[in-house]
């Protein structure tokens, strides 16, 4: 059982709208910067966002991050059939000895 | 362009051993921590070690004392030895390069991950 908490799952229609939050506490979200990955089965994970809201290079602007006290928060708008995926927060928790923790995981589903 | 390739993932018994290799391309690896993440079936994300620029390690819990994570800097290739497997570590394990800053890391680039299927 993570220290993030994640919804299992998630699902919106093609070309809307969907969030996806991270809740943890201040050992973790609340005092350090979290990052997202996306993960398609069988494919390596890839970074959506770093420092709660940076996007890399690469990375479309329907993807964004937001954080807000010891939460946070993954929108992703205009769906597509390819976003179909799992999504993962990320971030240092100070009161463990663990170098990153990472959320359960979402499972976006476009309908 | 950054290029990580694993291997090494297999079938072993419990109780075996086994070395993950994990082989960096396009930035060097004695110059920035490395990771492995895991991923057990059916399950989410799992970090496992971390091999920091100094060479120190880090590693969870659920791992400490049985693996062991090094770097060739030579072959710009990091390890995970892997010993006493037990059936719970059945799973495909990643390498990834790490960006840190302010005390927090982000996994910027992983590689496509091997599996290891720990079974009598």
């Amino acid at each position: 059982q993570s220290v993030l908490t994640q919804p299992p799952s998630v699902s919106a229609a093609l070309g809307q709208k969907v969030t996806i939050s991270c809740s943890g506490s201040r050992s973790n979200i609340g005092n350090n910067f979290v990052s997202w990955y996306q993960h398609l089965p069988g494919t390596a994970p890839k970074l959506l966002i770093y420092d709660n809201n940076k996007r890399p290079s690469g990375i479309p602007d329907r993807f964004s991050g937001s954080k807000s006290g010891t939460s946070a928060t993954l929108g992703i708008t205009r769906l597509q059939t390819g976003d179909e995926a799992d999504y993962y927060c990320a971030t240092w928790d100070s009161s463990l000895s663990a170098h990153v923790v990472f959320g359960g995981g979402t499972k976006l589903t476009v309908l | 362009e950054v290029h990580l390739v694993e291997i090494g993932g297999g079938l072993i018994q419990p109780g075996g051993s086994l070395r993950l290799s994990c082989a960096g391309s396009g930035f060097s690896v004695s110059n920035t921590y490395m990771s492995w993440v895991r991923q057990a079936p059916g399950k989410g994300l799992e970090w496992v070690s971390v091999i920091y620029s100094d060479g120190s390690p880090l590693y969870a819990d659920s791992v400490k004392g049985r693996f062991t994570i090094s770097r060739d800097t030579s072959k710009n290739t990091i390890y995970l030895q892997m010993n006493s497997l037990r059936a719970e570590d059945t799973a495909v394990y990643y390498c990834a390069r790490d960006t840190c800053h302010d005390g927090t890391c982000y996994q910027d680039s992983w590689g496509q991950g091997t599996l290891v299927t720990v079974s009598s």
